[in-house]
């Protein structure tokens, strides 16, 4: 079945540092990959998303590229800030049959913590 | 999230008691989902719903059972709450399709 795999955590970081959470899945087909963040006590919110191979899906200075030859849908930030602390979790969406259920796989997440 | 309540947000219950987790939208989203989060595991499906009456299991619905008899309320029950079913569940709404989930708040559940 389909599958997400996440960078080990906790990432811990420097206000302004740069910042890359691997992800790596392995499905069937061509999966839409997604990037959802989670701050304490809080629901996951959609950060970006990528629908087919070398979309960049963008969203408040975070990018990651689909890779479909790497499998890989890496989140990258050039300079993190205090604010960004937050777990982060890499999902994929297919299709089931005939209709888009949209289920999403997502990997284990990655807790970031940023200091001033 | 705007759109999506859950309740309640908090509970703690006993061994072998049944445990009803309730999730409104006031979006007419087709799509509804409940998931369990645990620390190592990301987040993963219990039960999900692509209409009134329509329900399918998910990946870990052993335990877990669910209703929708309306498009606006998916309830998810416990019928005999276990101390392994101590986590955060969170429910979504969905337009399907690869757009992405709307997330609630969660809701915390500890099974003592």
């Amino acid at each position: 079945g389909d599958s997400v795999t996440q960078m080990e955590g906790p990432v811990t970081l420097s206000e302004e540092a740069f910042l890359t959470i691997n992800c790596t899945y392995t499905a069937t087909g061509y999966p839409s990959l997604f990037w959802y963040v989670q701050y304490p006590g809080e629901g996951l919110q959609l950060l970006l998303k990528a629908t087919k191979a070398d979309d960049k899906g963008s969203n408040k200075g975070f990018e990651a590229t689909y890779r479909k030859e790497t499998t890989s849908f890496h989140l990258e930030k050039g300079s993190v800030q205090v604010s960004d602390s937050a777990v982060y979790f890499c999902a994929l969406s297919q299709k089931s049959g005939g209709t888009s259920y949209g289920k999403l796989t997502f990997g284990q997440g990655t807790i970031l913590t940023v200091h001033p | 999230d705007a759109g999506i309540t859950q309740s309640p947000r908090h509970k703690v219950t006993e061994t072998g008691t049944p445990v009803t987790l309730r999730c409104h939208q006031t979006e007419n989203h087709r799509y509804m989902y409940w998931y369990r989060q645990d620390p190592g595991h990301g987040l993963r499906l219990i039960h999900y719903s692509y209409g009134v009456k329509d329900t399918d299991k998910g990946e870990v619905s052993d335990g877990y059972s669910v209703s929708r008899s309306k498009t606006e309320d998916f309830l998810l029950t416990l019928e005999s709450a276990t101390s392994s079913q101590t986590s955060v569940y969170f429910c979504a709404i969905g337009t399907g399709d690869n757009y992405g989930y709307t997330f609630g708040s969660g809701t915390r559940l500890t099974v003592v």
